[in-house]
């Protein structure tokens, strides 16, 4: 199995950072890594697959970036609703895995 | 709207059964493989089971093959997970999901149901 491993498992930022988070999985992977965020108490959501396309309705300030072994998610001006865990995973292989999360908090 | 629903999820104990339903609306569901994905309570998301649009092919994590079982009902728009056995390491909140871009089930999960709660424990 791929392992996924996220960087850092916290931060608390102030609104307007930019804020980075990375994730690097155990093998190449081309371009297959997504990215969920999940609100507490609500089930995870998708923000952005195949690496850099945001899916639709999520916000210009998320984007992403990499490739192979090392990826980026970025929001470029932090906001109060940006709170919540965000999740990255791999789409190269069965099973699909994710990596341990990132937990966003507002300072 | 696309939307997926689970249901069945309650206290159980070990060594018992449970069943869980994920009803699909909004779109076909046998267009798509579908996941079950589980997340113990603090925990992240593990990826548990998987079938295929047809229903002919299913895929298990190691941690519970043996013991729950996947299948479909694509008539009802409906997937379940059978689970049998259950531990006190079972005890997540279950997600069904649906797997987009690429027609061998590799791929992003959305839509995500609300999640159903099992809690294992005497």
């Amino acid at each position: 199995d791929i392992q996924m491993t996220q960087s850092p498992s916290s931060l608390s930022a102030s609104v307007g950072d930019r804020v980075t988070i990375t994730c690097r999985p155990s093998q190449n992977i081309s371009n297959y890594l997504n990215w969920y965020q999940q609100k507490p108490g609500r089930a995870p959501k998708l923000l952005i697959y195949g690496t850099s396309t945001l899916q639709s309705g999520v916000p210009s300030s998320f984007s992403g970036s990499g490739s192979g072994t090392d990826f980026t998610l970025t929001i470029s001006s932090l906001q109060p609703e940006d709170s919540a865990t965000y999740y990255c995973q791999q789409s190269y292989n069965v099973p699909l895995t994710f990596g341990g999360g990132t937990k966003v908090e507002i300072k | 709207e696309v939307q997926l629903v689970e249901s069945g999820g309650g206290l159980v104990q070990p060594g018992g059964s449970v069943r869980l339903s994920c009803v699909a609306s909004g779109f076909s569901s046998s267009n798509y493989w579908m996941y079950w994905v589980r997340q113990a309570p603090g925990k992240g998301l593990v990826w548990v089971s998987r079938i295929s649009s047809d229903g002919r092919s299913t895929n298990y994590a190691g941690s519970v093959r043996g013991r729950f079982s996947i299948s479909r009902d694509n008539a009802k728009n409906t997937v379940y997970l059978q689970m049998n056995s259950l531990r006190v390491e079972d005890t997540a909140m279950y997600y069904c999901a649906r797997a987009v871009g690429n027609a061998y089930g590799y791929g992003w999960l959305d839509p995500w149901g609300q999640g159903t709660l099992v809690t294992v424990s005497s």
